[in-house]
């Protein structure tokens, strides 16, 4: 069965510091992956994508992605944080590439910008 | 890019009573659509995924009988939960994809559903 992995559940980290939050996959085929953010009692905004291409991805705010095939990972970085950075994070896998193919999501990494 | 609503943005109700969510794609036609739910603090979990004029295909464990979900047109998807009790009480999020835009999925803001 297909999984998602975040293995930080928390990260605190202090303003302008780099972070990364960690994301693994399970599956046997092509995927899409996905990191979303979402701010308290908001709905979530697509940070990043990748589909194909370059391993490296780069999506708004600052955060970046590398896809890693060997290793089934995609951790999320951001080389320094903001307060405003503050928010909960998800890492999400497509399994396939239909239009009728299920996105699973990780269990989340809460992300604490100390001032 | 592509918006998706929902209608209500929160519902307080009574136990016992059903409660409909409607999720519109605003400037796109969405083939498919897909309902979560989230608790406090955890993750969104897949409840549905439904197509345009086909039943609805349930996940494991998602009472179809208690959480109707109708998608009568390119635009709209319906979530109704039926005699609604306490620990239906959640987050809703829908979301929605187009054949033009298989490679994204988008997402509305939220319904957060409150049962007394």
């Amino acid at each position: 069965a297909q999984s998602v992995t975040q293995l930080d559940s928390q990260v605190p980290v202090f303003e302008e510091a780099p972070v990364e939050l960690r994301c693994n996959y399970s599956s046997s085929v092509s995927v899409y992956l996905f990191w979303y953010v979402q701010y308290p009692n908001q709905g979530l905004q697509l940070l990043l994508k990748y589909l194909s291409g370059s391993t490296l991805v780069k999506g708004i705010n600052g955060f970046e992605a590398e896809f890693n095939k060997s290793q089934t990972s995609f951790h999320l970085r951001k080389p320094s944080v903001h307060i405003s950075d503050t928010a909960e994070y998800f890492c999400a896998v497509r399994i396939g590439k239909t239009s009728y193919d299920k996105v699973i999501f990780g269990p989340g990494t809460s992300l604490s910008v100390i001032p | 890019g592509a918006v998706v609503s929902q209608h209500p943005s929160w519902v307080i109700c009574k136990s016992g009573t059903s409660v409909k969510i409607e999720c519109r794609s605003l400037d796109f036609q969405a083939t498919t659509m897909f309902w979560y739910r989230q608790f406090p603090k955890q993750s969104l979990m897949l409840m549905a995924t439904s197509n345009e004029g086909s039943k609805a295909t349930y996940e494991q464990g998602v009472e179809k009988d208690k959480f109707l979900i109708n998608h009568a047109s390119l635009t709209l998807s319906t979530l109704t939960v039926t005699s609604a009790h306490p620990e239906d009480s959640s987050f809703y999020i829908c979301s929605a994809r187009s054949w033009g835009l298989v490679e994204t999925q988008y997402f509305g803001p939220g319904t957060r559903l409150l049962v007394l």
